[in-house]
Formats: C-alpha cells, sequence, structure tokens
C-alpha cells in the first residue's frame, strides 16, 4: 500500500538535544511538506521541498532544518534553537507543488520535552 | 491577507443527528481552492474534499455535504444521520492560486466533533 510513514511515534528531547523525524513516502510524490499541530490550533507550515534537493521555509522555519536528499525521504530536524518544540508534526506529501493538489499526510510525531 | 476561520471550537452531537461545521474564508485572490481534511484519534489527516473558486455546485457524498457560497465567502460541511465513527477534528483549509509558495495550506483552528451513541 502506498503511503507516508512517519517515526518514531513518539520522541523525547532533552535540553540542548536536537533530533531528528523521519518522513518517508512511497506514492512517487514531488512535493513534501512539514506542519507543526499545536493544541487547539490549525497546522502551519515548517518546511516543503517541491523537489529533490531543493527546499524552502515556510512560516515557522526557525529552530528547524531539513534536507531532501531523496525523492522518498523529507526528515526533519529540530535544534536546540527551536525553544518550544513539544507540539505534534505532521509530514504530507503531494503529486506536484500546485494549489489544487490535495496533500496527503502521515500519522504524525508527537515530540515532548523531557 | 489569507485567513480560514472555524468559528465552532467543538461540537457534541447524538448518533444520527445531523451536524453541520462551518467554515469562513479570506482571500483576496480570485483562484483559490478549499478543502476539508478529517482527523481522527490516530492522528493522521485524511482528505475529504476539493473545490476550486469557480466552482458553486454543492457537492454530496454519501452522509457527507458541502455547501459552497462564495457571497458569503464559506465552505460548509454537514454530516447527515452523524455516527460515533465520524467523531474526529475537522479542518478547513484554504489554498492560492497566484501565493508564490503554490501548494501552501492555510488551515483553520479545527472543529472536534464528537459524536455520542
Amino acid at each position: 500500500d502506498g503511503g507516508i510513514t512517519q517515526s518514531p511515534k513518539y520522541l523525547f528531547r532533552k535540553e540542548g538535544q536536537n533530533v531528528t523525524l523521519s518522513c518517508e513516502q512511497n506514492l512517487n510524490h514531488d512535493a513534501m511538506y512539514w506542519y507543526r499541530q499545536d493544541p487547539g490550533q490549525g497546522l502551519r507550515l515548517i518546511y516543503y521541498s517541491q523537489i529533490v534537493n531543493d527546499f524552502q521555509k515556510g512560516d515557522i522555519a526557525e529552530g528547524y532544518s531539513v534536507s531532501r536528499e531523496k525523492k522518498e525521504s523529507f526528515p526533519l530536524t529540530v535544534t536546540s534553537a527551536q525553544k518550544n518544540p513539544t507540539a505534534f508534526y505532521l509530514c504530507a506529501s503531494s503529486t506536484f507543488r500546485a494549489p489544487n493538489q490535495p496533500q496527503h499526510f502521515g500519522d504524525g510525531t508527537r515530540l515532548s520535552i523531557l | 491577507a489569507q485567513k480560514v476561520t472555524q468559528a465552532q471550537t467543538e461540537i457534541s452531537v447524538v448518533e444520527k443527528e445531523d451536524v453541520t461545521l462551518d467554515c469562513v474564508y479570506e482571500t483576496r485572490d480570485t483562484t483559490y481552492y478549499l478543502f476539508w481534511y478529517k482527523q481522527p484519534p490516530s492522528g493522521e489527516l485524511v482528505f475529504l474534499i476539493r473545490r476550486n473558486s469557480f466552482d458553486e455546485q454543492n457537492e454530496i457524498s454519501g452522509r457527507y455535504s458541502w455547501n459552497f457560497q462564495k457571497s458569503t465567502s464559506s465552505f460548509n460541511f454537514t454530516i447527515t444521520a452523524s455516527q460515533v465513527v465520524d467523531s474526529a477534528v475537522y479542518f478547513c483549509a484554504l489554498s492560492e492560486a497566484l501565493d508564490n509558495q503554490g501548494g501552501k495550506l492555510i488551515f483553520g483552528q479545527g472543529t472536534e466533533l464528537s459524536v455520542k451513541p
């Protein structure tokens, strides 16, 4: 079955530590996205990528970094510069980057501070 | 500025009741797309429907129906004869054609629907 796999499901970060969230898709989609979801709020865009080796900042990129070395993979690193990382992180993909393309989402990673 | 407002934070109904989830949007773009997503307790968002700004025809899919009215900038979602499995958070989202980030979704805050047996 095609889909988006995010791992781990739960992640704990210590003070000053960088952590990396995995996102893999086998849908052959060109575009991939990372969103952050906080309680009672909608999703906010962190980073997006429309093609391998290219990515752009979204609305709340500070304290995060990404890479896109393979079409299938779009990992997100939450750096120690992100002072409030506790949130639910969702990865998404779409056939290509266009405003009319539905995005397909993974199951999410819940990140907490130790 | 673009914005999506879902004024209903939480709605609770009893099974078999009809329920309407409201969505109001703001955009200066003449070409845009509206989406509804469902987020069950498992966490992933499930795509339900897309509507473009030139198509105001209402749509029905089983127990789900959508009412798009450009005059009031609304894209409301109705579930007929609700079921417990409909319990989830529902998000309305907007995507503008001229936005230079193309494909960026602007989400509302979400409405948590609880259907009790």
